[in-house]
């Protein structure tokens, strides 16, 4: 297997403030990371694709502005939530693909963090 | 978009039974995957399926790739208080370029001893 952490597992911060999460990947390098969001008794949602070096992808629907991701690194990807507000309070998860074949689900995730604006 | 529509949502089942729950789509997909999720957790893999047809087994679970590609099942036998959680189907298909994963709606299952 492979190990992919999140920092930091839960946060809480008033409205308006902005929120940093990071995934990072611990013993292989990713260079794609993908970030979903999950509401409480709901599915998994992506949220954008983040390929080192280079801008996200976004999904349809998802702020880019509101959602600010950052790849730097083959082991670290950051989601910035801006200005949160109560209605962003949800579960984040991050998860990396370790390099291999194509034909073979090699994508890891994190353990999440739970946000909750107030 | 794509729609994953998994069913049971939940059920309860007593310790020793065997369980099955399954996942249907309208759209084909290339790959299927089955994660179990734990309450503040991430999901972990369970069973990959990249065949039409194939049968995969992990254990005391098996898991097949349905013939017309839109639909997966997943049987746990022999159930233990372990077994609690979350499973979520998920299909992969190719999407401009990078392969993109939908999931389903999970399967809450309560395991009684």
């Amino acid at each position: 297997g492979a190990v992919v952490s999140q920092h930091p597992s839960w946060v809480i911060c008033k409205s308006g403030t902005s929120v940093k999460i990071e995934c990072r990947s611990l013993d292989f390098q990713a260079t794609t990371m993908f970030w979903y969001r999950q509401f409480p008794k709901q599915s998994l949602m992506l949220m954008a694709t983040s390929n080192e070096g280079s801008k996200a992808t976004y999904e349809q629907g998802v702020e880019k502005d509101k959602f600010l991701i950052n790849h730097a690194s083959l082991t670290l990807s950051t989601l910035t939530v801006t200005s949160a507000h109560p209605e962003d309070s949800s579960f984040y998860i991050c998860s990396a693909r370790k390099p291999g074949t194509r034909l073979v689900e090699t994508q890891y995730f994190g353990p999440g963090t739970r946000l909750l604006v107030l | 978009g794509q729609q994953l529509n998994q069913s049971p949502q939940s059920m309860f089942i007593q310790e020793g039974e065997d369980v099955s729950m399954n996942c249907t789509s309208s759209s084909i997909f290339n790959t299927w995957l089955w994660y179990k999720q734990d309450p503040g957790e991430g999901p972990v893999l369970l069973i990959a399926l990249y065949k039409a047809g194939e049968l995969t087994s992990n254990g005391r679970l098996t898991a097949q790739f349905g013939i017309t590609r839109k639909d997966s099942f997943l049987n746990i036998s022999a159930s233990i208080p372990s077994d609690v959680g979350i499973y979520f189907c998920a299909g992969k298909v190719n999407s401009g370029g990078y392969q993109k994963v939908t999931f389903g709606t999970g399967t809450k299952l309560q395991v009684i001893p």
